[in-house]
């Protein structure tokens, strides 16, 4: 069984660029969401999708966006990046969007410069 | 607001002792509670979860007990070993909502 992996690694960017984070769901899984996590924080929902539409958002803004594939693998996209957006990205995804319990991937750490 | 608190950033303990990790939350709307471990450089690992119909729930060395009245739940892990070092996760979900909302982590340490 596969987890979830998401690419890349690391990234820095510089502050009004545009990013693309990416994230494969475990084997079976069809629900995918997406967390910041900033230094000394614990994870903050950005939103989640369920076979390939938007399943609820969190309170980020608009240049916040995504997109899952009919694979269930998932995109997060932010333009115009400020500083502030320097975080780890995690994916998670659940068999369903009723599922309680998440799997985490690795995450992907942004830097914003 | 912050829906889900931990309120101790570290705890330090010996092998073999127990190591107790607390969390209270706000929402009464909450139903359902999860722990997530967390290695440097990794993704949050699921450890064990409690719905909200149960006050207790065991899987080997980690017991998990839910106060709803208090809104406080806490980790106990027995015995406490060195591989368990590392940031602990409270988190909390609802039926009406997608989404799990976190605590801001406690730092475990465990030395020999």
């Amino acid at each position: 069984e596969t987890g979830v992996t998401q690419s890349p690694t690391h990234l820095i960017k510089t502050r009004g660029q545009q990013v693309t984070l990416r994230c494969s769901s475990q084997s079976g899984h069809n629900t995918v969401s997406w967390y910041q996590q900033a230094l000394g924080q614990g994870p903050q929902f950005i939103f989640q999708y369920y076979r390939e539409e938007e399943n609820g958002r969190g309170n980020f803004p608009p240049r916040f966006s995504g997109l899952q594939f009919p694979n269930y693998s998932s995109e997060l996209n932010v333009n115009a990046l400020e500083l502030d957006d320097s975080a780890l990205y995690l994916c998670a995804s659940s068999e369903d969007r009723y599922s309680y319990e998440q799997y985490f991937g690795p995450g992907t750490r942004l830097t914003v410069t | 607001d912050q829906q889900v608190k931990q309120n101790s950033p570290s705890l330090s303990v010996q092998e073999g002792r127990i190591s107790i990790l607390n969390c209270d939350y706000t929402n009464s709307m909450f139903d359902y509670f999860l722990w997530y471990k967390k290695y440097p450089a990794e993704g949050p690992t699921f450890l064990i979860s409690i719905s909200s119909i149960k006050d207790k729930n065991e899987d080997g060395r980690f017991t998990v007990f839910l106060n709803k009245s208090a809104k406080h739940l806490s980790l106990h892990i027995v015995p406490s070993q060195p591989g368990d070092s590392a940031v602990y996760f409270c988190a909390a979900s609802s039926e009406n909502t997608d989404k799990l909302i976190f605590g801001t982590g406690t730092r475990l340490q465990v030395f020999p």
